[in-house]
């Protein structure tokens, strides 16, 4: 099995409003990530999580708020976000390297974020 | 300049034609992703490789590591292929990658 699922596909949410993303995986990746990926842009980094632990944080503001409850599951909880942050949202996961070397991610199929 | 850039940035081609689209890196890495995304969709690996070449039906990806170059060809196009094509350099001890800007191609029949 070398999916990665992700919760839901579309979500329309006010800028007062909390909700959360879910991602799940049962590779035992140990690294999981997520993404933020605006029109015609490649994706960009938003966590990385490793072992369970949050290991990068590429400056993201407050309102998105990561969670990896277990080696299987990351959440995206949401609140208080702006228009701006309409994007689709991409999980993944991969292999954590031993070393120099380096593994293939996989992809979820994202959420479609929509904030009104 | 970024660490991995991609040419062209569009491409349109006819159905038919054989296809071309390139990935330059200045980090240093031990094997490069190519990723496929179609229009409003997800993203799908297409191949990780670290030397010589891979090949997956139509599709073939090589790579220099020495030169910090490498390619993705589409042999025999067809409209289905028409996607955004993304090289993408994975590293460090958390697996993080490098995006390259992407490549837009355009099939037509």
């Amino acid at each position: 099995d070398t999916e990665v699922t992700q919760t839901p596909k579309h979500l329309v949410m006010g800028m007062t409003n909390k909700k959360s993303l879910k991602c799940e995986q049962h590779m035992g990746h140990r690294a999981m990530y997520w993404y933020k990926q605006k029109a015609k842009k490649p994706p960009e980094l938003m966590f990385v999580y490793s072992y369970e632990k949050l290991s990068i944080n590429e400056s993201v503001p407050s309102r998105f708020s990561p969670e990896c409850p277990n080696s299987s599951l990351l959440n995206l909880h949401l609140h208080a976000l702006q228009p701006e942050d309409s994007a689709l949202y991409l999980c993944a996961s991969s292999r954590l390297p031993q070393g120099a070397g380096s593994y293939e991610q996989y992809f979820g199929p994202g959420t479609r974020l929509t904030v009104t | 300049k970024n660490e991995v850039e991609q040419s062209p940035q569009n491409l349109t081609a006819q159905e038919g034609e054989f296809i071309t689209i390139n990935c330059s890196y200045s980090v240093g890495i031990s094997a490069l992703h190519w990723l496929q995304q179609h229009p409003g969709g997800g993203i799908v690996s297409l191949f990780m490789l670290s030397s010589g070449k891979k090949k997956h039906g139509r599709l073939i990806a090589t790579i220099n590591i020495q030169e910090k170059h490498s390619s993705l060809h589409i042999t025999a196009s067809h409209p289905r292929d028409s996607a955004v094509y993304i090289c993408a350099a994975p590293g460090g001890a958390t697996n993080k990658l490098i995006f390259g800007t992407g490549t837009l191609l355009a099939v037509q029949p």
